[in-house]
């Protein structure tokens, strides 16, 4: 079985800075996808970022970029120019290639600081 | 294009009760997820609902179930209700037809159960 590990419960940074969020996970498979869901306070799930495992190159979506180590199985989320709208907790989301199921960590509360 | 809708927003129920929460799916999913996020947790998937069959199932117990009608849309049953039941449930919808599984989930807002 697939795990997912986040060990950040809470993280803060000053608007307009950067931050990272960190996630490992766990697997024996070859071809997956990793996620970065948003969650404010209105429970909604928001995808930020996608990666397919067989791609090399790291996804990007404007402020939002990860860093994807396929070897040491890791996935940290790098938000740039932070806004007060990023405010949310952020779950790193794993699913199996062929599969719809995500198997979620236990999450970061990103708060930005004005 | 309507999202992901679920119904009821919150709601509270007693120990030892039955509870049925809905789904609706965005347009043009066939595939239908449920997730339990207690409070303070990632979301811990349920079960998964395609073509009208339970296609996977997760960690739960028989007390929970569901049902995916022709239109799609779904629901998630509880019976037995326990304190431990307290949580958001999360519906997910996604097109499974013409994909690979790498389709694009979309969560609802959730529905808050309450079990006193």
């Amino acid at each position: 079985a697939q795990t997912v590990t986040q060990s950040q419960p809470e993280m803060s940074v000053q608007e307009a800075e950067t931050v990272t969020l960190s996630c490992t996970y766990d697997t024996s498979e070859s071809d997956y996808y990793l996620f970065w869901y948003k969650q404010p306070p209105s429970r909604q799930m928001i995808l930020v970022i996608r990666q397919e495992a067989y791609k090399q190159q790291n996804a990007t979506e404007n402020r939002f970029s990860v860093n994807f180590q396929k070897a040491a199985k890791s996935f940290s989320l790098k938000i740039s120019d932070s806004q007060l709208g990023d405010a949310a907790m952020y779950f790193c989301a794993y699913r199996s290639f062929g599969n719809e199921k995500l198997t979620f960590g236990t999450g970061t509360r990103l708060t930005i600081i004005p | 294009d309507a999202g992901v809708t679920q119904s009821p927003t919150h709601l509270i129920k007693t120990r030892g009760q039955q509870v049925t929460l809905r789904c609706s799916p965005k347009s043009g999913h066939d595939t239908v997820s449920w997730y339990q996020q207690a409070l303070g947790q990632g979301p811990q998937f349920i079960f998964q609902y395609y073509e009208e069959e339970e296609r996977q199932r997760g960690n739960f117990p028989d007390r929970f179930s569901g049902h995916q009608f022709p239109n799609y849309s779904s629901e998630l049953n509880v019976n037995a209700l326990l304190l431990g039941d307290s949580a958001l449930y999360l519906c997910a919808s996604s097109l499974e037809k013409g994909g690979v599984g790498g389709n694009t989930i979309y969560f609802g807002e959730g529905s808050w159960l309450t079990v006193v």
